[in-house]
């Protein structure tokens, strides 16, 4: 098993520019989630999906889209990227448990920055 | 959402027990304690959980006090690899957000 696998692994772009970051699990999990995790900070929830079709907000939302069209892949997208957007992305899945939370399972990242 | 205190770093001793303290104390009767860490440019990584009672595992003890009101993690034979960022983390049985905080900078010294 590959776990958690994210796509690319670093990337940088200039403002204004759109990107999408692919993260894939291969332990058929339900829920997924994207996380940004800034320097000396803890990780801020972005958005995430208890199933295949679904999607939620987080914490911070905001300049950042997601779709989990199948369920082993999980998109982050980012329509118009701001110098504000300069983050380490992860990936997490959990089998997502009826009523119960589970332990996640954390992808390798993706260093993006932004000129 | 509970809040949690942990102190910003602690040093420990190569072989000697790891005491990581979490203060939790407006924590909920349906959320449970997570710990995670994170190794320097890795993705987190699970330890242990626990409810009410003390859990251990293959990696580390979770001593919860009768109050709940805080909880310590021990990694009983501290390793260099075992130099990270710990979170505490309080979440209720649902897919509620989770909420990763500074969490304390363990080093573990040669």
């Amino acid at each position: 098993n590959a776990g958690v696998t994210q796509t690319p692994k670093f990337r940088v772009l200039k403002t204004g520019q759109s990107m999408t970051l692919l993260c894939a699990q291969d332990m058929n999990h339900e829920y997924m989630y994207w996380y940004r995790q800034d320097p000396g900070m803890g990780l801020r929830l972005i958005h995430y999906s208890v199933g295949e079709g679904t999607t939620a907000k987080g914490e911070v939302p905001d300049g950042y889209n997601v779709s989990r069209l199948k369920k082993q892949n999980f998109l982050l997208g980012l329509e118009s990227a701001a110098p504000s957007q300069t983050s380490v992305y992860f990936c997490a899945s959990s089998k997502g448990l009826a009523g119960w939370v589970d332990e996640q399972f954390f992808g390798p990242g993706t260093r993006l920055t932004v000129l | 959402d509970a809040k949690t205190t942990q102190p910003t770093s602690m040093d420990c001793a190569e072989g000697r027990a790891a005491n990581l303290p979490c203060n939790h104390s407006t924590i909920s009767g349906n959320e449970y304690v997570y710990w995670y860490r994170q190794i320097h440019s890795q993705g987190p990584q699970y330890i242990i959980h626990g409810l009410k009672n003390n859990e251990t595992n293959e990696m580390a003890s979770l001593i919860i006090t009768e109050d709940r009101k805080s909880s310590t993690l021990i990694l009983p034979h501290a390793t260099l690899r075992d130099t990270a960022v710990y979170y505490c983390i309080p979440i209720k049985t649902s897919y509620d957000k989770v909420i990763f905080g500074p969490g304390t900078s363990l080093s573990v010294i040669p």
